[in-house]
């Protein structure tokens, strides 16, 4: 199994730029998370999923959407890009709630000049 | 929301040494998950304990949920133990979102 992978691991981007960080796992996870990580800070949640059509907001929402199309995908969309989400941006999943370790990827850098 | 204290924020160690770290939350809680970050920003789930002790290699972990704290125990450090520990546990309303403490920050110096 690959686990949790991610897509891209670094971007840059202009003030108003739009993009979609991707996340894929083949553990055949329902539930799956965005997390946010400020500099030297812990990890706010974005968005989350407990399975394929079904998505809520987490902590952090504005300025990002989702969707879940399939059970093993769930990207992150960014419009209009705001130096305010220069972060790094995780995606975890987890087979069940509350009961069950969640796996994460290894992170996308994200940059906004 | 449940809150999570981390401490300390900070700790250096030498080599060899031991260290504990703390977690304390709000509210009640049906698990409890400890994370690695390295120094390349991967995240790493080292223990899920909702309750009692866990050992892997040279960490374990304590937690006693009635009294709404969890340890984590570092012995005989190694440099590859430097980063930052992060405890996390449900959110209130479910649904399986973590709620993560602000870190402690270690580092091991040969």
């Amino acid at each position: 199994n690959a686990g949790v992978t991610q897509t891209p691991k670094f971007r840059i981007l202009k003030i108003g730029q739009s993009m979609t960080l991707q996340c894929a796992q083949d553990m055949n996870h329902n539930y799956m998370y965005w997390y946010r990580q400020d500099p030297g800070m812990g990890l706010k949640l974005i968005y989350y999923s407990v399975g394929a059509g079904i998505t809520d907001k987490g902590e952090v929402p504005n300025g990002y959407n989702v969707s879940r199309s399939t059970t093993e995908d769930f990207p992150l969309r960014l419009e209009l890009a705001a130096p305010s989400q220069t972060s790094v941006y995780f995606c975890a999943s987890s087979y069940t709630h509350n009961s069950d370790t969640q796996y994460f990827g290894p992170g996308t850098r994200l940059t906004v000049l | 929301g449940i809150q999570v204290e981390q401490s300390p924020p900070d700790l250096i160690l030498q080599e060899g040494a031991n260290s504990t770290l703390r977690c304390n939350f709000s509210d009640s809680v049906n698990n409890l998950q400890w994370f690695h970050q390295n120094p390349w920003g991967q995240l790493i789930n080292l223990f899920y304990i909702p309750s009692g002790t866990k050992q892997n290699g040279r960490l374990s972990a304590t937690t006693v949920a009635t009294e709404r704290y969890s340890l984590l125990y570092i012995s005989s450090s190694q440099t590859t133990d430097s980063g930052v520990y992060f405890c996390a546990v449900p959110t209130t309303d479910s649904w399986g979102k973590l709620q993560f403490g602000a870190g402690t920050q270690v580092v091991v110096t040969p």
